[in-house]
């Protein structure tokens, strides 16, 4: 079993739908919880970061972190075309080596 | 300021060669990661070094691939004997310790013929 699961995709939706991104994890130990941005041939850039449960909130993007489920999210409101890219979920346990999930391609519609 | 550079940008080599990877981190970052993502995968963690410690080789899938950090800084990573499975890419990344966020190179492209 991986330590990370996430569906590949590909999500296709169109301009303004509300995107819902998810991973499931086994290690009940990871306490920090990323998601990243990858666009085409480019290298992932942080999203965004939340420790523990909870909810974070960043313009369009709020990501959800249910511990007690293994279960973390990452929703955007009103997308845009500009949010194509792949979405990939990481964390850790405090130590040093990252998990990824295997990355959601996103494709918005205009 | 200057984010994590990588080269060259993209390898083809054929079976059975040696290819060399290198990693510029960003100047002052301490911890420094190497992955491998195949096509439609997600990242799989390589090898990780955080200052003068040991490093962390645990996910290096095989004796063929090496990596080693100079100074702190520059890492490279070696792929000996290239198989046509090594194909991907391979990215670099850095941070600062006790900082969770990590700055990605745009990675090295390797095709094995």
């Amino acid at each position: 079993q991986k330590e990370v699961e996430q569906d590949p995709g590909p999500l296709s939706v169109p301009e303004g739908a509300i995107v819902s991104l998810n991973c499931t994890y086994s290690n009940s130990a990871f306490q920090y919880f990323m998601w990243y941005r990858q666009y085409s041939r480019k290298g992932p850039e942080l999203l965004m970061y939340t420790y523990s449960s909870g909810n974070k909130e960043d313009g369009r993007f709020t990501a959800q972190v249910d511990k007690s489920s293994k279960y973390i999210s990452l929703f955007i409101r009103d997308s845009q075309p500009s949010d194509s890219a792949t979405y990939l979920c990481a964390m850790n346990d405090n130590f040093n080596k990252f998990y990824f999930g295997s990355g959601t391609k996103l494709n918005v519609k205009p | 300021g200057a984010g994590v550079s990588q080269s060259p940008s993209n390898k083809v080599t054929e079976k059975g060669k040696d290819v060399e990877l290198r990693c510029d981190p960003i100047s002052g970052h301490t911890a420094l990661y190497w992955y491998r993502q195949s096509l439609g995968q997600g990242l799989e963690f390589l090898i990780y070094f955080q200052g003068n410690s040991a490093p962390d080789k645990s996910g290096l899938p095989s004796d063929r691939f090496s990596a080693e950090r100079t100074g702190g800084s520059v890492s490279t990573l070696t792929i000996q004997r290239t198989q046509q499975e090594d194909s991907a890419v391979y990215l670099c990344a850095s941070r600062v310790t006790n900082q969770e966020t990590q700055y990605f190179g745009p990675g090295t492209r390797l095709l094995v013929l």
